[in-house]
């Protein structure tokens, strides 16, 4: 059973405009979700987090949206560069089911110039 | 500069043997894991331990065996029994086990196992 879930396993995108990448999920526990960026043959790297109590969360390129009624995050990154074309993870957890992190298929971004 | 080695980075395996993926922190972590990602299919957990001397198995952990004798190490192993080893493993780490707020793991650069 895929808990998190991202159905669109590739995006393209214009250099400068946004990207939107979703991920949704079926744990109504989920408390804290995440994304991750990774190249290829590299670990994933930390973007952005956000916690069951918020629906937004930004930080300088990079937002996150958390729907609780619709189980669904995104991430919106405005502009996109090229320098963004990777696989971006999702990732959720719930303490009190041990806090382990749940990651989705990933989605990769490519930012055309 | 505190971080966690994966070593090494490309490992060739012929069939029948084992082999042992090295996942080393100075992080200070409670909680180390080892994860699968294949094409399509993201990140898959094969072993975690919360603590030193403790480990559990996750999604995918047979074929696979694990130690955790140190705080620091981890090791994966890689045995005969796994039917389709050929992957890229990422050994991560957290803080806490059951806490995962800030920025939840933190990833090795990942060993690339290929079977010829």
């Amino acid at each position: 059973d895929q808990q998190v879930k991202q159905n669109s396993p590739s995006l393209s995108v214009q250099e400068g405009r946004i990207s939107i990448l979703n991920c949704d999920y079926t744990n109504s526990m989920f408390d804290y979700f995440l994304w991750y960026k990774k190249y290829p043959a590299e670990g994933p790297t930390f973007l952005i987090s956000i916690s069951s109590i918020k629906d937004k969360n930004e930080d300088g390129r990079f937002t996150v949206f958390l729907n609780k009624s619709a189980k669904h995050l995104s991430l919106h990154i405005v502009p996109s560069q090229p320098g963004d074309s990777a696989v971006y993870f999702c990732a959720a957890s719930a303490y009190n089911q041990g806090g382990k992190l749940i990651f989705g298929q990933g989605t990769e971004l490519s930012v055309k110039p | 500069d505190g971080g966690i080695t994966q070593s090494p980075k490309y490992l060739f395996r012929k069939e029948g043997q084992n082999v042992t993926l090295s996942c080393e922190q100075n992080l200070n972590h409670d909680a180390m894991y080892w994860y699968r990602q294949d094409p399509g299919q993201g990140l898959r957990l094969i072993y975690y331990s919360q603590i030193v001397n403790d480990f559990q198995k996750g999604d995918i952990a047979e074929g696979y065996s694990v130690s955790r004798e140190k705080k620091e190490s981890f090791p994966l192993t890689v045995t005969s029994a796994q039917k389709n080893p050929t992957a890229f493993y990422l050994c991560a780490s957290s803080i806490d086990f059951r806490r995962q707020e800030g920025n939840g793991y933190t990833f090795g650069s990942g060993t690339r196992l290929t079977v010829v």
